[in-house]
């Protein structure tokens, strides 16, 4: 079974510029969950999307956007990026139902550099 | 909403030795506990978890205890070996919701 995919792996932008950045869930994972990861503020958490719709929200500003399509395949977007953008980007998806419902699979993270 | 706190935020022990990293959280309606371990360069793992109405779990030489009383929960790392080094983060979750929050890591050092 494959894992979870993150595109593109590293990414370098400047600012005012915008991103997407897109995530294949595990298959039969209906939920996907976008984080970001700095060395000063740990992980942390951005939203949550299943069936299509937003289901969580982080403490994000709204620049930080996602959708979810009907193949639970999801992308994220953010708008105007600021130096403080630049992280690892990590994408995690979960099954919504039986055992594994609350567990969490990460994808590799995608790396964008702001300069 | 929740705040968890993890210490130490770096840990060294020699070869063999025992480590144990700890966490609060606040949310007392937080029902699962997540540990993730996340080597150089590469994405978080989990490693063991434990559900509010289970006190301790434990899988070879990890092992996980809650005490709901006063929030707190540590992760055992018993016979430590040099691929225990990594970055640990322990997590909570309330209700069904995947907003997992995370502890801001423990950086583990077995020394040889």
């Amino acid at each position: 079974k494959a894992g979870v995919t993150q595109t593109p792996r590293y990414l370098i932008k400047t600012r005012g510029q915008q991103v997407t950045l897109s995530c294949s869930p595990i298959s039969g994972h209906r939920s996907v969950s976008w984080y970001q990861q700095t060395p000063g503020q740990g992980l942390q958490f951005l939203f949550e999307y299943f069936s299509e719709t937003q289901r969580n929200k982080g403490n994000f500003p709204g620049r930080f956007s996602g959708r979810q399509f009907s193949n639970s395949r999801s992308e994220m977007n953010v708008s105007t990026l600021e130096l403080g953008d630049s992280a690892l980007y990590l994408c995690a998806s979960r099954p919504l139902e039986g055992a594994g419902a609350n567990v969490l699979t990460f994808g590799a993270g995608s790396r964008l550099t702001v300069l | 909403g929740e705040n968890v706190e993890q210490h130490p935020s770096t840990l060294s022990v020699q070869e063999g030795d025992s480590a144990v990293i700890k966490c609060t959280y606040s949310d007392s309606a937080s029902n699962y506990f997540p540990w993730y371990k996340q080597e150089l360069g590469k994405r978080p793992q989990l490693i063991i978890d434990i559900r509010s109405n289970v006190g301790e779990k434990k899988d070879q030489r990890i092992a996980v205890t809650l005490n709901k009383t006063a929030k707190h929960f540590s992760l055992h790392i018993t016979e430590t070996q040099p691929e225990d080094s990594a970055v640990y983060f322990c997590a909570a979750l309330a209700g069904t919701a995947s907003k997992l929050t995370f502890g801001t890591g423990t950086r583990l050092q077995v020394t040889l």
